[in-house]
Parts: C-alpha cells; structure tokens; sequence
C-alpha cells in the first residue's frame, strides 16, 4: 500500500476519443508527477507539478494536457492520442520538489492502449 | 548534467545466488541516491536509499553503499528468490531538486 491510487487500472481508447486519468495521494504530500514507461525505454517524467503549481512540461505534445486541483489530486486529460502513446502512465507524489524532500512514492500506474 | 547509469539486463539467476546490480553516477554537489523496484504489474516502489557518503542503505535482505570516490551505488543480495524478480532503478536526487533515473535492470530469478 503506497498511499498513491490512480484509475483506470486499464484503459484502451481510440484515437478520436478523449479521456484522463486520475491519480490521487493520500499521504500529505505537495508534489504530484506524471511519468510515461513505455517498453525498451527509460522512465520519462512528463509534468510536475509543486503546491498545484506546474514547475515542469517536458516538452510534452499538447495533446497530454495535466490539471492538477489541489494538493492531493492529479489529472492527466488525453484527446487525439497517437497509437505510440500506448505505455504505462505512472503518478507520483513527494513531500515537496526540494532535494532532500523529494523521495518519490508512485502509484500502481495506468496501462494505457491506443488503437 | 546529472544522470545514472546502471547495467542492461535481464540479469537471470538461480534462487539463492548472489546478485549486484551496478550503478554509477555523474551529478554536481552532493546528490541522495536512491534504488526503486518495479515488480509485474506494478508501479515503482521505493526499495532503499542513501543520502551521503559512506552511508548504507538497507531493506528485505538488499543493501547498497554511497561511494563517492567511485560515484557508485551499487546494489546487493546475498541470496536471492524468486520473489525478487522485478526490474530495479537506481536514481539520484541533485541538490537543485530533480530526480533522475536510470534505465532500469530486469532481474529474473529462476527456482
């Protein structure tokens, strides 16, 4: 039990369609973070965001759009998504972006799949 | 800039062998440095971690110890099961904040 959630577990969606992805922390942090894992790659951190505030989009395509409400909860809004986007989207969260309280705790992560 | 590197895998073993997985860092200052695990279907978790020289991390049997002469991190088990076939990210933490990964080593441990 991490004390970070994320749904849907699974998603599969066309590539017209649109979705998100939630991802919520119970754990009193003030950091929330998207990562990409796509097979044969390294982890790719995609947005941060620090006290709901986005620090961080690594030149990320518009068509992955984060919102982030409050501290605890993280959204990753999907539309017109491209079949090499299917890969496991993981989330994050730590005390704060600051060296020295930036242990990360990620979550189950979601398998996404674009036909 | 900062990064890690770590060995390609898979790494395959038999239950009970000794495992090290070598990680190597380049980074400014006096970066934390961390060993994540990611087990089947399943997101990272934190496995140990190390925040200065010389000190050593520990957990479930694994161990690894900050070697800044060396810049290395190295992980190991003495005797390793089944159970801990995963794939293992070493990671760094710069004093300016960001984490940085490595590329992740697969782990296969047969009985």
């Amino acid at each position: 039990e991490t004390g970070v959630t994320q749904t849907p577990r699974h998603l599969v969606m066309g590539m017209t369609n649109k979705k998100s992805l939630k991802c919520e922390q119970h754990l009193g942090h003030n950091a929330m973070y998207w990562y990409k894992q796509s097979a044969k790659k390294p982890l790719e951190l995609m947005f941060v965001y620090n006290f709901k505030e986005q620090t961080e989009n690594n030149s990320v395509p518009s068509r992955f759009s984060p919102e982030c409400p409050n501290s605890s909860h993280l959204f990753l809004h999907l539309h017109t998504l491209q079949p090499e986007d299917s890969a496991l989207y993981l989330c994050a969260s730590s005390l704060s972006e600051l060296a020295g309280y930036n242990e990360q705790f990620f979550g189950p992560g979601t398998r996404l799949t674009v036909l | 800039g900062d990064s890690v590197t770590q060995m390609e895998g898979p790494v395959t073993l038999s239950e009970e062998a000794f495992l090290t997985i070598n990680c190597t860092y380049t980074a400014t200052g006096y970066p934390s440095l961390f060993w994540y695990v990611q087990y089947p279907g399943e997101g990272l978790q934190l496995l140990l971690k190390a925040t200065k020289a010389d000190d050593k991390g520990s957990n479930k049997g694994f161990e690894a110890t900050y070697r800044k002469e060396t810049t290395s991190f190295h992980l190991e088990k003495g005797s390793v099961q089944v159970s801990d076939s995963a794939v293992y990210f070493c990671a760094l933490s710069a004093s300016w904040g960001k984490l940085q990964f490595g590329a992740g080593t697969q782990v296969v441990v047969t009985p």
